[in-house]
């Protein structure tokens, strides 16, 4: 199994600014996953993570506005930028180990 | 395009009765297909999963699911609820292949369990 840990789990953020997440695994994953989840929504695959390799973002999402860094096989970062309250939700970090999904707990933004 | 629609966006049920979630998927291929569980402040944790074979899935907590091809259906089903199963249920699809994953979630379903 793959244990996540993630931080903050919660933060409350004025627009405009920028939110970095931190995803921390117990052990070493080839690629890292990091998802949204908006209120009354499925999940919503942001960009995957590959260690020394740029992040590969789904449409709608771009770098600019969702930097990933994932300086090693057991670490990686979310940053949220320019924030507006259309980015209040709960952001996953997720990775696949031996044919499992495991997901973080999820860190819950709230931008007012 | 791949598509899970999971009709009931919350039930409620008494202790210790019998419990089924419906999900219902669309995909061109033999499907991957899982269900997820989110417990209040907490991650997602993996109930179940088919990916071929027994279309009758066992998991954690006592949970089944079973797959029908004709019904492009994956019901979790579960005898007998207990209080500690109220939280959110998740199901996915989606091809599953080594690295590079594309899985596809349903909005969810939130079970309340009622004494």
């Amino acid at each position: 199994s793959a244990v996540i840990s993630q931080k903050p789990s919660r933060d409350i953020c004025q627009r405009g600014t920028s939110l970095t997440i931190q995803c921390q695994v117990d052990s070493q994953v080839t690629m890292m996953f990091w998802y949204r989840q908006q209120p009354g929504q499925s999940l919503t695959l942001i960009a995957t993570a590959n260690q020394g390799s740029e992040a590969t973002y789904e449409s709608g999402f771009v770098i600019d506005k969702f930097p990933i860094s994932r300086p090693n096989l057991t670490f990686s970062t979310l940053t949220v930028s320019n924030m507006s309250p259309e980015d209040s939700s709960i952001y996953l970090c997720s990775v696949v180990s031996r044919d499992t999904q495991y997901f973080g707990p999820g860190t819950r933004l709230t931008v007012l | 395009a791949q598509s899970v629609t999971q009709p009931d966006i919350h039930i409620t049920v008494s202790e210790g009765a019998s419990l089924e979630l419906r999900c219902n998927y669309s995909y061109g291929a033999t499907p991957y297909l899982f269900w997820y569980v989110q417990s209040p402040g907490q991650g997602l944790q993996l109930l179940l999963k088919y990916f071929s074979g027994d279309t009758l899935v066992q998991g954690i907590k006592g949970f089944e699911a079973e797959f029908k091809r004709s019904q492009s259906s994956f019901n979790l089903r579960k005898p007998s609820v207990h209080w500690s199963d109220a939280a959110e249920y998740f199901c996915a699809v989606g091809p599953f292949s080594g690295g590079y994953q594309k899985v596809t979630f349903g909005t969810g379903t939130k079970l309340q369990v009622i004494p």
